[in-house]
């Protein structure tokens, strides 16, 4: 019964590739997120999504997109892969109403680990 | 902007010990929210505990305790007794109920729990 979940675990590409990784939830809640992490485990918002709005982080390269087919799922997109994107990505998750706020608690998934070669 | 700091690095200790991870905040927000976040080796992301700006009472849960203090703007966590199983990276982080920050998120604290 994983509340938030992500595929693939890792993932491994070449320079110049596109990929997507899937994330969904059975929480029912309202807003989805990813996040990144770097390599020194910094932890930074890149999209949070609900029906009605996306609000993007503005250092977030426009080769990033997030595609939600319904509800429970926000998948990431990323066209022309390039060595700085290699980092684990966490989709979460939180009742919130509106995309951009932050003030219910956030699920993660087990989070998504990109290598860029 | 919103800003949490989390100024120790890594904390090193043997196992039964208490331990205090500190996280200083800033926000010009009126009403926020504070988190804290376990990382284990594993890699996953745990959630401990939520607060609002409102409430500065301080919350015990097992070995666990929280001190919120408004004044200061920190919000402390303690672990009494500590295990290895504690070994982990704890992150605070802040949220608000506007602009596209999602949730701010400190550098986190290497915590190791020597046997």
């Amino acid at each position: 019964d994983t509340a938030v979940s992500q595929t693939p675990k890792y993932l491994v590409t070449q320079m110049g590739n596109d990929k997507s990784i899937k994330c969904e939830q059975n929480l029912g809640h309202d807003t989805m997120y990813w996040y990144k992490q770097d390599s020194k485990k910094f932890l930074k918002i890149m999209f949070s999504y609900n029906n009605k709005e996306l609000i993007i982080n503005e250092t977030v390269p426009n080769r990033f997109s997030p595609k939600s087919p319904d509800k429970a799922h926000l998948n990431l997109h990323i066209n022309s892969l390039e060595l700085g994107d290699s980092a684990v990505y966490f989709c979460a998750s939180s009742h919130e109403r509106l995309a951009g706020g932050s003030t219910d608690t956030q699920y993660f998934g087990p989070g998504t680990r990109l290598t860029v070669l | 902007a919103q800003k949490v700091t989390q100024a120790q690095t890594e904390i090193s200790v043997v196992e039964k010990e208490d331990v205090t991870l500190d996280c200083v905040y800033e926000t010009r927000d009126t009403t926020y929210y504070l988190f804290w976040y376990k990382q284990p080796p594993s890699g996953e992301l745990v959630f401990l505990i939520r607060r609002n700006s409102f409430d500065e009472q301080n919350e015990i849960s097992g070995r666990y305790s929280w001190n919120f203090q408004k004044s200061t703007s920190s919000f402390n966590f303690t672990i009494t007794a500590s295990q290895v199983v504690d070994s982990a990276v704890y992150f605070c982080a802040l949220g608000s109920g506007g602009g596209a920050d999602g949730l701010t998120f400190g550098k986190g604290t290497h915590l190791i729990i020597q046997p």
